[in-house]
């Protein structure tokens, strides 16, 4: 089976970085993503990781360690509009579907 | 706009009846995925098809059915609805890379 955590809610302050954490178990591995949804809305993918480091987009940096069964997502420089749900998600099989955490809710205050 | 289409957006209905939700994947996507999304459980996989073809199972209740067609749309079937089912229920294709785009969802609520 596949068990993902990640921390409910986390709070910060605009211009800010937070680091929002991931641990995961499963049978396989192929691959590590993430997500943000804004409430209501579909999920937008954020990254991807598949081998182990740091994989870096604009304001928004992703870390996989494979052999600690660990990821996180860190966003730099926050705003308001990054007040979002944020889900981990992992596929353990090549082409099979994503298997979602609960998500950690992020409120960025001014 | 995501280029995959969800439909309805809304959908009220009482238990008991069935509804059938659709989706249409993005040009040139192959496999479909349905989610469904409540408050207290997250994002959980139903079923994933590829080209016509059933190809992960997840939780998806015997109630529950699906089906991709000819021209790659599919069709979630929901029968014998519970006040529980009330949900958000999102569609997603992927092509290659194989990473999941999300249609905007079709909210269900069931009185």
């Amino acid at each position: 089976g596949q068990n993902i955590d990640q921390p409910t809610e986390m709070t910060a302050t605009e211009g800010a970085i937070v680091q929002i954490n991931c641990t995961y178990q499963t049978s396989g591995f192929n691959g590590l993503f993430w997500y943000q949804q804004h409430a209501g809305e579909a999920p937008t993918f954020l990254s991807y990781n598949v081998l182990d480091g740091l994989e870096e987009k604009g304001r928004f940096s992703s870390f996989l360690s494979r052999s600690k069964g660990y990821s996180y997502l860190l966003l730099k420089e926050l705003q308001m509009k990054d007040s979002a749900s944020y889900l981990c998600a992992v596929r353990d099989q090549a082409g099979t579907a994503l298997i979602f955490g609960k998500g950690t809710t992020l409120s960025v205050s001014s | 706009d995501s280029g995959v289409t969800q439909t309805p957006k809304h959908l009220i209905t009482a238990t008991g009846q069935r509804v059938t939700l659709r989706c249409s994947p993005r040009s040139g996507d192959l496999s479909v995925y349905w989610y469904q999304q409540s408050l207290d459980q997250g994002l959980q996989f139903l079923i994933q098809y590829y080209n016509g073809e059933e190809r992960a199972k997840g939780n998806i209740l015997e109630r529950f059915s699906a089906q991709q067609f000819p021209d790659l749309h599919s069709e979630l079937n929901l029968s014998s609805l519970e006040l529980g089912d009330s949900a958000l229920y999102f569609c997603a294709s992927s092509g290659e890379p194989p990473l999941l785009t999300f249609g905007a969802g079709s909210r269900l609520t069931v009185l």
